[in-house]
């Protein structure tokens, strides 16, 4: 099996800007979540999705949004972005939610804004 | 609320040596708890995880861990250290009898140096 892939690797952008990034899960889970990782704040929860629909939300401004498709692709979106928003951004899928699975990570996608 | 300490920033050991990486944990209900390893410039990597039964863990790699209740701990170990188990580690912990699905907790993570 393939294992979870997110697009793009890296982005630069510049302050103000806004940003989506991608995640296709492993194929069959149907949840994703995502994760904000920097050196200051270590790993962060984002947002969890789940048949479409988000499951929780972790503690974030309303700039940080997210959707999940049919086939559980998963897309999140930063508005207005901010210096601090430089990050490493992963996402993690499993086969369910609010079970004892582990999660399986992709490789993140390393946001530098300017 | 939900919380992961490892209370090491790094870990040193020489290869072929034991090693110890820390882990406690703070849950209003019984823990989930798993260990994940990142290499540079990639995701995270499961090593293994406790859900209930034997306190001893046994993962991917030779590593195992210990789930001790009382003391609320889950350290990770391995008998013999190898060089390429240089890695930064994460400890993580979701509380099964909340309703916050996968949501996963992580400690501010270790970094492990094996010197040949």
């Amino acid at each position: 099996k393939a294992g979870v892939t997110q697009t793009p690797r890296y982005l630069i952008k510049t302050r103000g800007q806004q940003v989506t990034l991608s995640c296709s899960p492993i194929s069959g889970h149907r949840s994703v979540s995502w994760y904000q990782q920097t050196p200051g704040q270590g790993l962060q929860f984002l947002f969890e999705y789940f048949s479409e629909t988000q499951r929780n939300k972790g503690n974030f401004p309303g700039r940080f949004s997210g959707r999940q498709f049919s086939n559980s692709r998963s897309e999140m979106n930063v508005s207005t972005l901010e210096l601090g928003d430089s990050a490493l951004y992963l996402c993690a899928s499993s086969p369910t939610t609010g079970s004892y699975n582990e999660q399986f990570f992709g490789p993140g996608t390393r946001l530098t804004v300017l | 609320a939900q919380s992961v300490a490892q209370p090491e920033d790094q870990v040193n050991v020489a290869e072929g040596n034991p090693l110890t990486v820390k882990c406690t944990y703070s849950v209003s209900g019984n823990p989930y708890l798993f260990w994940y390893v990142q290499y540079p410039n990639r995701g995270l990597q499961f090593l293994l995880k406790y859900i209930t039964g034997d306190n001893l863990v046994k993962g991917s790699y030779g590593f195992e861990a210990e789930f001790n209740k009382s003391q609320t701990s889950f350290h990770l170990k391995k008998p013999s250290a190898l060089v390429s188990d240089s890695a930064l580690y994460f400890c993580a912990v979701r509380d099964m009898n909340n309703n916050a699905g996968n949501m996963l907790t992580f400690g501010g993570g270790t970094r492990l140096m094996v010197k040949p």
